[in-house]
């Protein structure tokens, strides 16, 4: 069964410092792999995704993430924090069995990220 | 960029009656939609999937007569809470798949049940 996990329900950094929020995956073959914004209130934001090709996919409002397939992750990053960064983001990962078309995401629990002025 | 949109944004209804939330693809045609639940605090909870012209299909545990879904076009999807009571409460999303496989999420819609 596919699964995400993602082990930190909450990350704090000072504006201006580089972030990562965790995230590691069980799939049965190739994964897709999306991270997702929240705002307070407000549906999911697509920030990037993870298909095929380049293991360093970079995506919306400077942040990039990083798949590794030996340790079965894809971090999400950014090389310098903004206080507007402050949200919920979420690792997600498709059944790849049933193609890019196809398939559920399954999501993770969410990562609270705080960023302090 | 794909846009979703829904509506209503908010809803207060009196428990024991149904209400209505749209989920629209404003700019690309959806061939799969979905419709997740969520808690304060918590993950999404995919409720049910649904395409165009076919019927949904129901996560376990997901009463489909109580949550009906159509999806009658390949821009519109509705979710129908039927009989709403006080624990349907919650914050309900929809997503909409377009033909590159990306995924785009609504604003969500905040239902009051009291």
């Amino acid at each position: 069964a596919q699964s995400v996990a993602q082990p930190e329900d909450q990350v704090n950094v000072a504006e201006g410092n580089p972030l990562t929020v965790k995230c590691t995956y069980s799939v049965s073959g190739n994964p897709y792999l999306f991270w997702y914004v929240q705002y307070p209130n407000r549906g999911l934001q697509f920030l990037l995704k993870y298909i095929t090709g380049d293991n360093l996919v970079k995506g919306s409002y400077g942040f990039e993430a990083e798949f590794n397939k030996s340790q079965t992750s894809f971090h999400l990053k950014k090389p310098s924090a903004l206080v507007s960064d402050s949200a919920l983001y979420f690792c997600a990962v498709r059944d790849p069995d049933r193609g890019s078309t196809l398939g559920r995401l399954y999501f993770g629990r969410g990562t609270q990220l705080t960023v302090w002025p | 960029g794909a846009v979703v949109s829904q509506h209503p944004s908010w809803v207060i209804c009196k428990s024991g009656t149904s209400v209505k939330i749209e989920c629209r693809s404003l700019d690309f045609q959806a061939t799969t939609m979905f419709w997740y639940r969520q808690f304060p605090k918590q993950s999404l909870m995919l409720m049910a999937t649904s395409n165009e012209g076919s019927k949904a299909t129901y996560e376990q545990g997901v009463e489909k007569d109580k949550f009906l879904i159509n999806h009658a076009s390949l821009t519109l999807s509705t979710l129908t809470v039927t009989s709403a009571h006080p624990e349907d409460s919650s914050f309900y999303i929809c997503s909409a798949r377009d033909p590159g496989g990306g995924q785009f999420f609504g604003p969500g819609t905040r239902l009051t049940v009291l």
